[in-house]
C-alpha cells in the first residue's frame, strides 16, 4: 500500500532552516509527483509546491519562492523539502503527498515550530 | 490567483441526517476540484476528485458535484465518522493551487 512517512518534529530559532523529510513506499517513486502543503495551527491548507522525482522538476507557490527549495532522492525514494529564513509565522505542520492533480496520498504530517 | 470560498463555516448535524457543503471558485476551475475530509491531527483524505469521483474506498453516501465554479459535496445519512473538517482544492490553475478555508461538521 502507498506510505508517506515523513521525519519527526522540528524547533527551531527564527532565522534558522529546517529540511523535513518524507520517504515513500508502496508504489514507483519517479512516477508520481510530490507536493508539499501546510497547515498552520487551527488554520487550513496551504499548497507550497510541487516537485516531480522524474526529472527534478519544480513549482513553488509564489509566496515561498526564493525561501523553499524541494528536492528527491530516488536511491532512496525520499523527498525533501528545506524552508529558510524562519519566521514565527512558519509554525504549522508540514505535508507531503503523493501527486497533484489531485493529491491523493498524504504522509502523516510534521510539527515545525519556530521561536524566536 | 484562484480564491475558493466555502460555506457554511460550520455545519451542525444530526447523525443520519445529511450534509451540503459549498465551495465557490473566484474564476472557472473546470472540473479540476478535489474535496478532502481531516480529522483532528490526522492528514487529509482524498474523498472525490474530477469534481464528482469518488476516490478509491470512499463510501456511496460521499457525492460530489458542480462544474465551472460551483461545487457541492453531500454527505447522506452522517455516521459518527464522519464529523470533521473538508476542504476543497482547485488543481487546475497549475501551478497556482488553493485550497478553501474549510468547513467543520460537527454533531448537533
Amino acid at each position: 500500500q502507498v506510505q508517506l512517512v515523513q521525519s519527526g518534529a522540528e524547533v527551531k530559532k527564527s532565522g534558522a532552516s529546517v529540511k523535513v523529510s518524507c520517504k515513500a513506499s508502496g508504489y514507483t517513486f519517479y512516477s508520481n509527483g510530490i507536493t508539499w502543503v501546510r497547515q498552520a495551527p487551527g488554520q487550513g491548507l496551504e499548497w507550497m509546491g510541487w516537485i516531480s522525482p522524474y526529472n527534478g522538476n519544480t513549482n513553488y507557490a509564489q509566496k515561498f519562492q526564493g525561501r523553499v527549495t524541494m528536492t528527491t532522492d530516488t536511491s532512496t525514494n525520499t523527498a525533501y523539502m528545506e524552508l529558510r529564513s524562519l519566521r514565527s509565522d512558519d509554525t504549522a505542520v508540514y505535508f507531503c503527498a503523493r501527486g497533484a492533480r489531485p493529491i491523493d496520498y498524504w504522509g502523516q504530517g510534521t510539527l515545525v515550530t519556530v521561536s524566536s | 490567483e484562484i480564491i475558493m470560498t466555502q460555506s457554511p463555516a460550520t455545519l451542525s448535524v444530526s447523525p443520519g441526517e445529511s450534509a451540503t457543503l459549498s465551495c465557490r471558485a473566484s474564476q472557472s476551475v473546470g472540473d479540476n476540484l478535489a474535496w478532502y475530509q481531516q480529522k483532528p491531527g490526522q492528514a487529509p483524505r482524498l474523498l472525490i476528485y474530477g469534481a464528482s469521483t469518488r476516490a478509491t474506498g470512499i463510501p456511496a453516501r460521499f457525492s460530489g458535484s458542480g462544474s465551472g465554479t460551483q461545487f457541492t459535496l453531500t454527505i447522506s445519512s452522517l455516521q459518527s465518522e464522519d464529523f470533521a473538517a473538508y476542504y476543497c482544492h482547485q488543481y487546475n490553475n497549475w501551478p497556482a493551487l488553493t485550497f478553501g478555508p474549510g468547513t467543520k461538521v460537527d454533531i448537533k
